[in-house]
């Protein structure tokens, strides 16, 4: 019964590839989001839907394009990566709507993609 | 937009020694979360606290939303407790949240 699940949990791939990670929630929330972990284990906000609808699209480059078919579900697709985009990427979601804490947000176990 | 100060940013204790963990931010909040990370990468939740003090088992946390700080207690502190703890926060309705840096603990037997 895992609330926010991500595919796959490693990823390896050569530089000037294009991969894919998946999120699903099973919470029945409204909201979703991807975050960035880097190196330094800084953790900063890139993408968020809610309902299917884009609401946050942080400065990100656009090699990266978030796409979220129905609202239990946003997945994140990388071009053409770059040695630079080696990081943890977290899937997350938040209920926000009532009854509080609605915006309390739950994270996914982390996909850590190493590329060479 | 908004900062996340945490402090200390390195702590290293005995088992069974109490801490306290710091996070400063520079607006008001509609949401702060502590989360811990642990060693195998995951981010658990630990409190949802914009306002108030909670408690859940050896931790608790107090949020002073006025002058804009949280305090995470770790009390009887395990092996266990080690890792990274976070604090962050949302200042509005779109629901972003901003980390600190986070404060690495780490519990020796």
């Amino acid at each position: 019964d895992t609330a926010v699940s991500q595919t796959p949990k490693y990823l390896v791939t050569q530089m000037g590839n294009d991969k894919s990670i998946k999120c699903e929630q099973n919470l029945g929330h409204d909201t979703m989001y991807w975050y960035k972990q880097d190196s330094k284990k800084f953790l900063k906000i890139m993408f968020s839907y809610n309902n299917k609808e884009l609401i946050i699209n942080e400065t990100v480059p656009n090699r990266f394009s978030p796409k979220s078919p129905d609202k239990a579900h946003l997945n994140l697709h990388i071009n053409s990566l770059e040695l630079g985009d080696s990081a943890v990427y977290f899937c997350a979601s938040s209920q926000d709507h009532a009854p509080q804490p609605y915006n309390e947000q739950f994270f996914g176990p982390g996909t850590r993609l190493t590329v060479l | 937009g908004i900062q996340v100060e945490q402090s200390p940013p390195d702590l290293i204790l005995q088992e069974g020694a109490n801490s306290t963990l710091r996070c400063n931010f520079s607006d008001s909040v509609n949401n702060l979360q502590w989360f811990h990370q642990n060693p195998w990468g995951q981010l658990i939740n630990l409190f949802y606290i914009p306002s108030g003090t909670k408690q859940n088992g050896r931790l608790s946390a107090t949020t002073v939303a006025t002058e804009r700080y949280s305090l995470l207690y770790i009390s009887s502190s395990q092996t266990t407790d080690s890792g990274v703890y976070f604090c962050a926060v949302d200042p509005g309705a779109n629901s972003k949240l901003t980390f600190g840096k986070g404060i690495t603990l780490s519990v020796r037997p």
